[in-house]
């Protein structure tokens, strides 16, 4: 089956913790990207990465770090430097910049961080 | 100002009941428009593109006018499985990146 995972489901980090969030596509899309939903609110973008070993800065980067070093992955760290960390991670992929149809992006099932 | 807006609702109909929203973009060269499902603690999932002719998928028809820069989604017959939030998406000029608006919740009642 093509898709996007996520991996783990859950996750529960300490204070001063870093943490890594999972996300692996088969869907031979060159961009991905991680966003944070907070309970009510809308999507905010953390990080993109429209190629291999290149990524830039979203909205919210700051106390977080990714890496883009195979296509199909594109691991997010939550690092101690995150002043609100606990929040639902979803992690989305689409074809690219590419102009006209079929340029959508999927997303993955999400991670439920929780800060103790 | 936001790059995309949505009413928030709620918005809660009967089934079987027509119900429409409608989203609003700041940039008049925004590239590409979508419509998402979010269901309850759950990924958001396509629903349908946005097309400038505007285009039909069952019983949701979903309309661009890039004079007036919105988007707009219908749904025929509400069924109660179409209680959702239903989510804006517009895809930027340079096309690398998405803006969501912060969704419209829809409830059918039976």
């Amino acid at each position: 089956d093509g898709g996007i995972t996520q991996s783990p489901k859950y996750l529960f980090r300490k204070e001063g913790q870093n943490v890594t969030l999972s996300c692996e596509q088969n869907l031979n899309h060159d961009a991905m990207y991680w966003y944070r939903q907070d309970p009510g609110q809308g999507l905010r973008l953390i990080y993109y990465s429209q190629i291999v070993n290149d990524f830039q800065k979203g909205d919210i980067a700051e106390g977080y770090s990714v890496s883009r070093e195979k296509k199909e992955s594109f691991p997010l760290t939550v690092t101690s430097a995150q002043k609100n960390p606990t929040a639902f991670y979803l992690c989305a992929s689409s074809k690219g910049v590419t102009s006209g149809r079929g340029n959508e992006q999927f997303f993955g099932p999400g991670t439920r961080l929780t800060v103790l | 100002r936001k790059e995309v807006e949505q009413d928030p609702g709620p918005f809660n109909v009967p089934e079987g009941a027509t119900v429409a929203f409608n989203c609003t973009y700041s940039n008049s060269a925004s590239q590409s428009f979508f419509w998402y499902r979010q269901d309850c603690r759950k990924e958001p999932k396509l629903l349908m593109s946005v097309y400038s002719s505007g285009n039909e998928d069952g019983r949701f028809t979903a309309q661009l006018n890039r004079a007036s820069q919105y988007i707009s989604l219908l749904i025929r017959d509400s069924k109660l499985s179409d209680s959702a939030t239903y989510l804006c998406v517009v895809l930027s000029n340079t096309g690398n990146q998405f803006y969501f608006g912060t969704g419209t919740s829809l409830t059918v009642i039976p």
